[in-house]
């Protein structure tokens, strides 16, 4: 159980386009998700905070109007790149917040695989 | 958020089992300590997380000193599949995970 996925896993996209990422929580509901990004050799940091029905948290620094958060189900939130550019490209991973339950002793968070961007 | 001091860097021999310490001598009474690792171009995967009692389960076992100021990471038989970069993360629940830089091991065949 607690399985997530990212779609797509890769994207490679032209300066300027926007890209959509998708993060479904595969067998668990999930009010709230997050979504972070890596540069290579970095550690992970978190973007955005995204909540089920309502607008989502933006981290000190990230643009909200460039990184759109669309959070519409229990198991699916949407990152929309809009504007694309090079420095953007980077690995996009989400992750899914489980409530305590299920053999689970507490809340955990559980990671997709994530998406790696390439803006040319 | 409590910090946490990690070695940058582990070695360990295939089939031995691999011990990842980790200092977070300033969480708070109600964090968990979790752990996660990352595998070279994946996201992280969930290991276990512990409150004050050691822990086990079917990848590995947790123990957390009585004074909650430290842990231990245990992979009894570790495999090259456990190459990875391991967090230590303390945590509550509705809190923000904060990575920091992790231990990267590699297991030698």
């Amino acid at each position: 159980g607690a399985v997530v996925s990212q779609h797509p896993s890769w994207v490679i996209c032209k300066s300027g386009t926007s890209v959509k990422i998708e993060c479904r929580s595969l067998d668990f509901q999930a009010t709230t998700m997050f979504w972070y990004r890596q540069f290579p050799k970095q550690s992970l940091m978190l973007m955005a905070t995204s909540n089920e029905g309502s607008k989502a948290t933006y981290e000190q620094g990230v643009e909200k109007d460039k990184f759109l958060i669309n959070h519409a189900s229990l198991t699916l939130s949407t990152l929309t790149v809009t504007s694309a550019h090079p420095e953007d490209s980077s690995f996009y991973i989400c992750s899914a917040y489980r409530l305590a339950g299920g053999g689970s002793s507490t809340d955990t968070q559980y990671f997709g695989p994530g998406t790696r961007l390439t803006v040319l | 958020d409590a910090k946490t001091t990690q070695p940058t860097s582990m070695d360990c021999a295939e089939g031995r089992a691999a011990n990842l310490p980790c200092n977070h001598s300033t969480i708070s009474g109600n964090e968990y300590v979790y752990w996660y690792r990352q595998i070279h171009s994946q996201g992280p995967q969930y290991i276990i997380h512990g409150l004050k009692n050691n822990e086990t389960n079917e990848m590995a076992s947790l123990i957390i000193t009585e004074d909650r100021k430290s842990s231990t990471l245990i992979l009894p038989h570790a495999t090259l599949r456990d190459t990875a970069v391991y967090y230590c993360i303390p945590y509550f629940e509705n809190e923000k995970l904060t990575f920091g830089t992790g231990t990267r091991l590699t297991i030698i065949p």
